[in-house]
């Protein structure tokens, strides 16, 4: 079956724009996670959709948002971008009855 | 909160050598482990997982991993590590049911060098 799919795979941005990032999960997968990794601090959590609805919130600030479709597919959007925004952007999906994650080859988000 | 400790950041190793690489997890309810692997250039990959049952748990590539409760811990480990090993290795711990975000440490990175 076909995996997570993440797009772009790459972006550079200027600071104070904004961006969409795009993550297709596995077919039947309901949920869908956002997690950000960089060197200094790993993978973090950012928000987690089931059934369109935000079910887990991780701690950053506001300018970080996301929504989930109908269909389960998930955006995750950054208004007023930072340097610090740089970053790899990873999704992931599960089916509700496994704990098990799926993870997308991540979105690369450069600000400059 | 959870929290994941991951004790080394770099590892060293020579093929054929042996491999630990330590996991602590702070939570006192029940937990799902995961030990994840991110080869340069690729996305995350599930190597092993521990739900509940043996405590012992085999992996692909011949990973296994090893939960030992009373000491929080889930350290991972190869008999002969290979230069194809070369990755980061990422542990993870989710709560209860699952439906809770993975928790992930910071992650070691192994070089195997011939």
């Amino acid at each position: 079956k076909a995996g997570v799919t993440q797009t772009p795979r790459y972006l550079i941005k200027t600071r104070g724009q904004q961006v969409t990032l795009s993550c297709s999960p596995i077919s039947g997968h309901r949920s869908v996670s956002w997690y950000q990794q960089t060197p200094g601090q790993g993978l973090q959590f950012l928000f987690e959709y089931f059934s369109e609805t935000q079910r887990n919130k991780g701690n950053f600030p506001g300018r970080f948002s996301g929504r989930q479709f109908s269909n389960s597919r998930s955006e995750m959007n950054v208004s007023t971008l930072e340097l610090g925004d740089s970053a790899l952007y990873l999704c992931a999906s599960k089916s509700n009855s496994e704990a098990e994650a799926f993870f997308g080859q991540g979105t690369r988000l450069t600000v400059v | 909160a959870q929290s994941v400790s991951q004790h080394n950041h770099h590892v060293i190793l020579s093929e054929a050598a042996s491999l630990e690489l330590g996991c602590n997890y702070s939570y006192g309810g029940t937990v799902n482990l995961f030990w994840y692997v991110q080869y340069p250039g690729q996305h995350l990959q599930l190597l092993l997982k521990y739900f509940s049952g043996d405590p012992l748990v085999k992996g692909i590539k011949g990973f296994e991993a090893e939960f030992i409760k009373s000491k929080f811990s889930f350290n991972l480990r190869k008999p002969s590590v290979q230069w194809s090993d070369t990755a980061e290795y990422f542990c993870a711990v989710n709560t209860g049911s699952g439906n809770t975000p993975l928790v992930f440490g910071k992650g070691t990175r192994l070089s195997v060098i011939a």
